[in-house]
């Protein structure tokens, strides 16, 4: 059964970089999306984007200019980096693995969902 | 404001049906297809139902969806006490070029 594990520094001042990392264990690497998705607190889910074995991306556009995936596939792990956090990047964080499928003849429909989740890791910003 | 429109809360009492519905628009629920999750407070998301009714391993039928044109709709019966929780739709903008969320409905069982 694959399960992620994610750590990362849980408090960070204004303009710092938040960085986190999601361990994969108990199943293949490859042929998925991982994902990051966060949860400010009280809210709902926001999707920072993805990335699969071997780097290809896809970013949230709201916040593509601060975000960066990568992906470490001797040790099945990837990770985000957010810079220039704000007390408005305050959230839970969430790696999850996720499932593509494209449709039709022309790719113009898809599935996306995600499954397993990591345990989520609170981080503030706060001076 | 979440581009995927949910209700706030619903409640029904134990053994009832429950719906939860998701708006969207063409360029997210009416061309692709929704996932939905259930959130305990504290807990990760779990996905119930993918890709036009499917379910996960251990997700038991009691939970459904359908969808008509732009928005989808999630089904609970014979609630119980432990589907006490809040729910999310999600799905991709084809326009907006990410993966979007419904704002979450809280379910309370009477």
């Amino acid at each position: 059964q694959v399960q992620l594990q994610q750590w990362g520094a849980a408090l960070l001042k204004p303009s710092e970089t938040l960085s986190l990392t999601c361990a994969v264990s108990g199943g293949s690497f490859s042929g998925y999306y991982w994902n990051w998705i966060r949860q400010s607190p009280g809210k709902g889910l926001e999707w920072i984007g993805e990335i699969n074995y071997i780097a290809r991306t896809n970013y949230n556009p709201s916040l593509k200019s601060r975000v960066t995936l990568s992906v470490d596939t001797s040790n099945n792990q990837f990770s985000l980096r957010l810079t220039s956090v704000t007390a408005a990047d305050t959230a839970v964080y969430f790696c999850a693995r996720g499932h593509i499928t494209i449709f039709g003849s022309d790719g113009s429909g898809s599935s996306r969902w995600f499954d397993p989740w990591g345990q989520g890791t609170l981080v503030t910003v706060s001076s | 404001q979440s581009v995927l429109t949910q209700p706030p809360s619903v409640s029904a009492a134990p053994g009832q049906k429950v719906t939860i519905s998701c708006s969207g628009s063409r360029s997210n629920i009416g061309s692709n297809y929704v996932s939905w999750y259930q959130q305990v407070p504290g807990t990760a998301p779990k996905v119930l139902i993918y890709e036009d009714n499917k379910r996960p391993s251990g997700i038991p039928d009691r939970f459904s969806d359908s969808k008509s044109g732009t928005s989808a709709t999630l089904d609970i019966t014979g609630l119980q006490t432990g589907d006490e929780a809040d729910y999310y739709c999600g799905t991709w903008d084809s326009s907006l070029n990410t993966v979007i969320f419904g704002g979450g409905t809280k379910l309370t069982v009477l």
